[in-house]
């Protein structure tokens, strides 16, 4: 157990659809990243929290975006859904925001768009 | 453009060493990570390198070569639970902090 929760595990939804996935970092951290795991892509970076704001960003899509609450928690939000958005989605934190320390990563958000 | 090389699949035998190779052609590089990831399971961290050489942590080892774009993973005394997908990630400031990872290498290991 790394001590990142990402909720819910499992979310099914239609296209052009919006869904929200939440995570909660390790205690102590203040760093949050996403992740998009699809079979055909391997792992995708899509954006980094530091502290409440915006610290790197990968090849997020304009359909999607984050943020971190004052609580360290972060939301991502999907919009406009389209069936290539099926993927694992993982959220990771670590302790700095220098992005090169050790990261922490959740068990997971399975997203299937029908 | 920005590129990670390894190689898709590789089989080695249990209590044998095994070295994944990750090549890289990024600008503003700094650094590379090596991430183990079972399958249906979360990544989780091996190592970082962001000097030249060998990095040793227990069975695993990680190298890197600056110059020549190129780092390898190098396991010892393989054990069947080693039998997983092996991530190379480079972290660049090219214009924007970002990750980029390679495609994985899938190791089994053979009894």
């Amino acid at each position: 157990d790394s001590g990142v929760t990402q909720t819910p595990k499992h979310l099914i939804t239609a296209t052009g659809q919006r869904v929200t996935l939440r995570c909660s970092p390790r205690s102590g951290d203040l760093s949050v990243y996403w992740y998009q795991q699809s079979l055909d892509q391997g792992l995708q970076f899509l954006i980094q929290y530091y502290n409440g704001e915006e610290r790197a960003k990968g090849n997020i899509l304009e359909r999607f975006s984050a943020q971190q609450f004052p609580d360290l928690h972060s939301e991502l939000n999907l919009s406009s859904l389209e069936l290539g958005d099926s993927a694992l989605y993982f959220c990771a934190s670590s302790s700095t925001g220098d992005g090169t320390y050790e990261q922490y990563f959740g068990p997971g958000t399975r997203l299937t768009v029908t | 453009g920005q590129n990670i090389d390894q190689p898709t699949e590789m089989t080695a035998t249990e209590g044998a060493i095994v070295q994944i190779n990750c090549t890289y052609q990024t600008s503003g590089f700094n650094g590379l990570f090596w991430y183990q990831q079972h399958a249906g399971e979360a990544p989780t961290f091996l190592s970082y390198n962001v000097l030249d050489g060998l990095e040793e942590k227990g069975r695993f080892s990680s190298f890197l070569s600056r110059s020549k774009g190129y780092s390898y993973l190098l396991l010892k005394e393989l054990q069947m639970k080693d039998s997983a997908s092996y991530l190379c990630a480079v972290y660049t400031t090219s214009g924007t902090y970002k990750y980029i990872f390679g495609t994985g290498t899938r190791l089994k290991v053979l009894a």
